[in-house]
């Protein structure tokens, strides 16, 4: 079991671009969970999906941000028209159903120049 | 929705001695509280957790206690050592929901 993989590690944008984080759950696992860490903070909760459903996105912010766990394929989480305060590590989790242990991502650190 | 408080949010102790961290939550029905920890540049990875339904939880050198009624929980590490350096994140997760909700996290720092 490869875990939950998170691709690319690093992601260097410049202002005004997209950027596209990947989260591939764990083997079994039909929940994701998208959280951001800034740099000597702590982790908050962004958005919560399962397949084809955005279950909970109180903490997505209203514009730019966008995320979807499609019926094939990765979770994405999208972020347009980068700008210097999204730089962060962004983190995806994923649990079995009716679980809630997470297991997290190594996460994708960006870097918004 | 939940909120959860974590202190202190910078530990330094000996090697060998104890550390405690403690963290208090907001909403009454939150039952499931992990606690994670995250080394630099890491990912968080669960280290305990416990339900409401018990009080105490130990694994080896590691221990949770849980005081539902003043809705607070922590964390105690015993003979702790240099590699227990890191960061501690605690959660807690309402019933309804299947959200983790984190504490601010505390760094701990063990000294040789």
């Amino acid at each position: 079991n490869a875990g939950v993989m998170q691709n690319p590690r690093h992601l260097v944008r410049r202002r005004g671009q997209e950027a596209r984080l990947r989260c591939s759950p764990m083997k079994g696992h039909s929940h994701v969970y998208w959280y951001r860490q800034l740099p000597e903070e702590g982790l908050k909760f962004m958005v919560y999906l399962q397949k084809e459903n955005i279950i909970d996105e109180s903490g997505m912010p209203k514009e730019r941000f966008s995320a979807e766990f499609p019926k094939e394929g990765p979770s994405i989480l999208r972020i347009q028209q980068v700008v210097r305060g999204d730089s962060a590590a962004y983190f995806c989790a994923s649990s079995p159903p009716f679980n809630v242990a997470y297991t997290f991502g190594s996460g994708t650190r960006l870097t918004v120049v | 929705g939940e909120n959860v408080e974590q202190h202190p949010s910078t530990l330094s102790v000996q090697e060998g001695d104890s550390a405690v961290i403690k963290c208090t939550y907001s909403d009454s029905a939150s039952n499931y509280f992990p606690w994670y920890k995250q080394e630099l540049g890491k990912r968080p990875q669960l280290i305990i957790d416990i339900r409401s339904n018990v009080g105490e939880k130990k694994d080896q050198r590691i221990a949770v206690t849980l005081n539902k009624t003043a809705k607070h929980f922590s964390l105690h590490i015993t003979e702790t050592q240099p590699e227990d350096s890191a960061v501690y994140f605690c959660a807690a997760k309402v019933n309804a929901g299947n959200m983790l909700t984190f504490g601010g996290g505390t760094r701990l720092m063990v000294k040789p």
